[in-house]
């Protein structure tokens, strides 16, 4: 069965330095998102891209946040400058066609120290 | 009116039993209702999902009910086995391309 594959796994950060995680969405998917989800908490969404633009963002989606797809087949996530509330999982999906629930990647553990 | 509640926030049933978690909106532009089961260390995983011209999916041992007067849905796992023991998620989406807004979680542990 098709996967969404993220990298790294698990990352470690001086709070203030610049994180990219990474993704690689299912082929054919044309819909790429980002979640993330503070340990015990709730799934949050972040931001939803389509057609190489942002469709919709949050709130917590600032300055400090972008996403790219810098070629066909990864979709990125920068962190510009990392806070300690930066510190959860995040998980990239990918949808086909927008219209269905997605498939989500194993998450990127980011811990900010 | 963008919050989706979610309860209980732990279960405990016993191998055989029936499992219920309950979901509600407030947000009618909600029309896409979908179920994720997450295990721990991994993505949730879309279980099983709804739109509100239905009242009830049923896939093998899991079924959603839909209230759409209520703004209620509900998860019902039939025969739970202890191989169900994960953290399910709610979650309500509208539009196309679909943001979710997720329940908070809740934590069900099947006893053998």
């Amino acid at each position: 069965e098709p996967e969404v594959t993220q990298t790294p796994s698990h990352q470690v950060t001086q709070m203030g330095q610049e994180v990219i995680l990474r993704c690689v969405p299912i082929s054919n998917h044309l819909y790429f998102y980002w979640y993330r989800q503070i340990l015990g908490q709730k799934v949050e969404f972040l931001v939803s891209f389509y057609n190489n633009e942002i469709s919709e963002k949050s709130e917590i989606f600032d300055d400090q946040f972008s996403v790219e797809r810098p070629d066909g087949s990864n979709f990125t996530l920068k962190i510009r400058s990392t806070k300690l509330e930066d510190s959860a999982m995040y998980f990239c999906a990918s949808s086909r066609d927008g219209n269905y629930g997605y498939t989500f990647g194993s998450g990127t553990r980011l811990t900010v120290v | 009116q963008q919050q989706v509640k979610q309860s209980p926030q732990s279960l405990i049933v016993q191998k055989g039993g029936i499992s219920i978690i309950n979901c509600a909106y407030e947000n009618t532009a909600f029309d896409y209702f979908p179920w994720y089961q997450q295990f721990p260390g991994k993505g949730p995983a879309l279980l099983i999902a709804i739109r509100p011209d239905v009242s009830e999916k049923k896939e093998g041992r899991f079924t959603i009910s839909f209230n759409k007067s209520a703004k209620q849905f509900s998860l019902h796992i039939m025969d739970s086995q202890p191989g169900d023991s994960a953290t399910y998620f709610c979650a309500a989406g509208w539009g196309y391309g679909q943001n979710f807004v997720f329940g908070p979680g809740t934590r069900l542990s099947v006893l053998p």
